[in-house]
């Protein structure tokens, strides 16, 4: 299973642009990338999934380099309601597990 | 559909009593998952099903934990006897078993054990 490191926080002023990078230095060909956010008391809801190069969609961006070994999330123009945690996921076959995280607090 | 629902909510029970998690997948999902969070440990995925069938349990703590999928709307979680360091939220997920999927989590059992 390919492990995952990111930021453990991250605070960020209302209206940012907020970029969390996670590596992911043994993922696998048929691996996917898949990013989670949590509020408290609350499962984790998915966010995004690529493969490779860069995919949208309505709440956020996912870059992923050539060598696909690091994946940047990218949250345009944060709001206090953005304050969560975020995992970075490899995702092999459809195995899901999670890493410890990034705490994104969003300030005022 | 109302996604994946877990009961109960919350769950106190006494050392050494018998536990169970209930939950039910989204209807069409043929892989599900139970996840352990605790704030030490993290979100932990304790064992999935694929078609009802349990394919990997090597996250189940110990044979206190037992889990079943008797059918494709269904799985229950077991925890006989409970014991205090069980405390945690316990979560069900269910996806499509696909290699390109995402996984919707319930809200979850937040179960303390006194």
């Amino acid at each position: 299973l390919a492990k995952t490191t990111q930021p453990i926080s991250m605070d960020s002023y209302e209206g940012q642009e907020v970029n969390i990078t996670c590596s992911h230095n043994n993922i696998a060909t048929n691996d996917y990338i898949t990013w989670y956010q949590q509020f408290p008391s609350q499962g984790p809801r998915f966010i995004i999934q690529g493969y490779k190069t860069k995919v949208t969609n309505e709440v956020a961006s996912l870059f992923i380099p050539a060598d696909r070994k690091s994946s940047t999330l990218s949250l345009p123009r944060v709001s206090l309601s953005d304050t969560a945690v975020y995992y970075c996921l490899v995702v092999t076959g459809n195995q899901f597990y999670f890493g410890t995280g990034t705490s994104l607090t969003v300030i005022p | 559909d109302a996604g994946v629902i877990q009961s109960p909510r919350h769950e106190v029970t006494e050392m050494g009593q018998e536990v169970t998690l209930r939950c039910k997948p989204i209807s069409g999902h043929n892989s599900l998952f139970w996840y352990r969070q605790t704030m030490m440990r993290g979100l932990e995925l304790l064992i999935y099903f694929n078609n009802n069938v349990p394919i990997d349990d090597s996250g189940m703590p110990e044979d206190r934990f037992s889990a079943k999928m008797p059918n494709a709307s269904f799985s229950t979680l077991k925890i006989q006897p409970s014991e205090p360091r069980d405390s945690a939220v316990y979560f069900c997920a269910s996806s499509f078993r696909q290699a390109k999927s995402e996984a919707f989590f319930g809200q979850g059992t937040r179960l303390t054990v006194v």
